[in-house]
């Protein structure tokens, strides 16, 4: 079984990045492709962005492209997301999700969520 | 990139009710789509994969149609546990969720 936990909330000024991680149990980081949804409050789902295993490489959502960096630690089996220039409108709650060893192309699996709040 | 819409945005419906969501891509993404549920305060739970592919452990309940641009989301019999907002997404390029239809007791 696949778990997911995320690190905790941030509280984070305007221009600043934040990095969250997600900590892989049950299997290793190398046998899952790990991608980043968000949600602000009130609002639904956002993919930003992805391991492709076709392709072998992250794919991003182009409204974050050149602002979001995912990358993964395999000795530890973090995978991190970045969001750099932070403005108000990024403050929601970020997921990891994955669809497991299978290679499945649907998010069976998630983390908690991690609140990341852009304030001055 | 490939949009989404989803038709109701919400409604309300008795408990044994039938309801019906409907879920449109902006280009044909063959059977490339899932449904998840999602609860507040709750991380989304996929529902159904591959259009139409209950995933284990789901109720029959559940069920999903469709191929192509257009795309049908059915719980045959509204329980009070079904209270969520529902997404479908697409992975024929890239990853993109629909906004959301959100499902109450009347």
């Amino acid at each position: 079984q696949v778990q997911l936990v995320q690190s905790g909330a941030e509280v984070k000024k305007p221009g600043a990045s934040v990095k969250v991680s997600c900590k892989v149990s049950g299997y290793t980081l190398t046998e899952l492709s790990m991608h980043w949804v968000r949600q602000a409050p009130g609002k639904g789902l956002e993919w930003m962005g992805g391991f492709d295993p076709e392709d072998g490489e992250t794919i991003y959502a182009q409204k974050f492209q050149g602002r979001v960096t995912m990358t993964e630690d395999t000795s530890t089996d973090t995978a991190y997301m970045e969001l750099s220039s932070l403005r108000s409108e990024d403050t929601a709650v970020y997921y990891c999700a994955t669809g497991g060893p299978s290679g499945s192309y649907s998010f069976d699996y998630w983390g908690q969520g991690t609140l990341v709040t852009v304030s001055s | 990139d490939i949009q989404m819409t989803q038709s109701p945005s919400s409604l309300s419906a008795s408990v044994g009710d039938r309801v019906t969501i409907t879920c449109q891509a902006s280009q044909d993404i063959s059977n490339y789509l899932n449904w998840y549920q999602q609860k507040p305060g709750k991380a989304p739970k996929l529902l159904i994969y591959d259009a139409s592919n209950l995933e284990t452990g789901v109720p029959s309940r559940f069920s999903g149609s469709g191929s192509g641009t257009d795309f049908t989301f059915t719980i045959s019999s509204l329980q009070p546990e079904d209270i969520a907002t529902y997404y479908c997404q697409q992975y024929d390029n890239l990853r993109t969720f629909g906004p959301g239809t959100k499902v109450d007791i009347k």
